[in-house]
């Protein structure tokens, strides 16, 4: 059974500041998603990695691949509250189906 | 091109009765997903369809049936309402038509379902 886990649950912090969020998965698979969900609104779609070292990158984020080592990042330079949201990423495995994981809320702080 | 919309946005239901959620895209897409979001447990998937005409279980089916109406709907029901289904559904849909293709999702707003 696939699993997939994001690390950290929770991000608190300072603008300016650059961080990581790490999506690890059990199984072998080269198609990564990452979402982005304000509160109590949908998942908006950020960055489709399609093979081993695919990196990607909009405005403060880029996000990389690594199938060997089963890991995705999310790196976050230069942090502004208007980042502050719900970050998911999502494995594709199975071919017509993705597996979420549990979700890592980021919160900027002025 | 509205995307994906889903109706009703909200919903309360008492122990025991029935409704159905009802989801449409416009993007021409195979493959509906219908999903469940709880606090902490990310999404996970109830029921998916490939194509008009198929549907097949996800991780969590019990007590949801589904109908692939046509290849612009995808609606979920559940039959017997309980408070363990109090949750948000999304409904997804995606140009996934194969291995050869990747699987990007697009997500409707939404409906938050409360079950007492």
């Amino acid at each position: 059974e696939l699993k997939v886990e994001q690390n950290p649950l929770f991000l608190s912090m300072q603008e300016g500041k650059n961080y990581t969020i790490y999506c690890n998965y059990s199984t072998t698979s080269d198609r990564l998603y990452w979402y982005r969900q304000d509160p109590g609104k949908s998942l908006e779609s950020l960055f489709v990695l399609l093979s081993n070292g695919a990196v990607k990158q909009e405005g403060r984020l880029m996000a990389s691949l690594d199938t060997k080592a089963r890991l995705s990042t999310l790196h976050i330079t230069a942090a502004v509250h208007d980042l502050s949201a719900t970050y998911f990423c999502a494995v594709d495995a199975y071919g017509n189906k993705l597996v979420f994981g549990a979700g890592t809320i980021l919160r900027v702080k002025s | 091109n509205a995307g994906v919309t889903q109706t009703p946005k909200f919903q309360v239901l008492k122990t025991g009765q029935s409704m159905t959620l009802q989801c449409a895209q416009d993007m021409n897409h195979n493959s509906m997903y219908w999903y469940r979001q709880d606090p902490g447990m990310g999404l996970r998937l109830i029921y998916y369809s490939a194509s008009e005409g198929t549907t097949d279980k996800g991780e969590v089916p019990n007590g949801y049936n589904v109908s692939r109406l046509n290849k612009r709907e995808f609606s979920l029901r559940l039959e017997s309402a309980a408070p363990s289904q109090t949750s948000v559904y999304f409904c997804a849909s995606s140009a996934y038509m194969g291995d050869s293709s990747y699987n990007e999702q697009f997500f409707g707003p939404g409906t938050r379902l409360t079950v007492l």
